[in-house]
């Protein structure tokens, strides 16, 4: 089983769509979880972290299940520049020990 | 304005031959990283390097070198042992207590 897994999709929404994405990790002593953005062949920019209270920034929500080891992204009206890869990245807590998801693609229509 | 830079930003490889990808920052991040991403694969990890003059073994630093001689600089060397090195090299770094990664804008390496 894979550190850190996703749903690969692709997810293709219409503009204006509500999607969630989950992302599960199998090593309980994980301590930050993240929410990273990738437009193709860009670097990763990091769009949330995710807290155990769950946070929202604007028309995103993260959430952490640590009890089912999974964390979830909610995108509500979707953009047609939501258009991306989305990366779940788990932290162990040591410099070396951030995991990376392969990724969610998202495609919102218009 | 502060950042990481990564260059070129597409390199040709021909067969036994060594490639050097440079990465600079000027934020004073102590920690540096170097990633390889696949397609449709998440990152992975090659080098890490916390201090001057100090790296650490990845999950992939097979047929890969670094160097970490000043601060601001981290540059990843793709020897001949490395098979398959066409990917997407991405270069990071974070202050030593923080968590959040700056990346640079990666450097396409292809076989030719």
């Amino acid at each position: 089983r894979k550190e850190v897994e996703q749903d690969p999709g692709p997810f293709n929404v219409p503009e204006g769509a509500t999607v969630a994405f989950n992302c599960t990790y199998s090593n309980s002593a994980s301590q930050s979880f993240f929410w990273y953005r990738q437009d193709c062949r860009k670097e990763p920019k990091l769009l949330m972290s995710v807290y155990s209270s769950g946070n929202e920034d604007g028309r995103f929500t993260a959430q952490l299940n640590r009890a089912s080891q999974y964390i979830s992204l909610l995108i509500r009206d979707s953009k047609l520049s939501d258009s991306a890869t989305y990366l779940c990245v788990v932290n162990k807590g040591s410099a070396r020990q951030l995991t990376f998801g392969s990724g969610t693609q998202l495609t919102v229509l218009p | 304005d502060g950042g990481i830079t990564q260059s070129p930003k597409y390199l040709f490889r021909k067969e036994g031959q060594n490639v050097t990808l440079s990465c600079e920052q000027n934020l004073n991040h102590d920690a540096m990283y170097w990633y390889r991403q696949d397609p449709g694969q998440g990152l992975r990890l090659i080098y890490y390097s916390q201090i001057v003059n100090d790296f650490q073994k990845g999950d992939i630093a097979e047929g890969y070198s670094v160097s970490r001689e000043k601060k601001e600089s981290f540059p990843l060397t793709v020897t001949s042992a490395q098979k398959n090195p066409t990917a997407f090299y991405l270069c990071a770094s974070k202050r030593g207590t923080g968590e959040k990664l700056f990346f640079g804008s990666g450097t396409q390496l292809s076989v030719l």
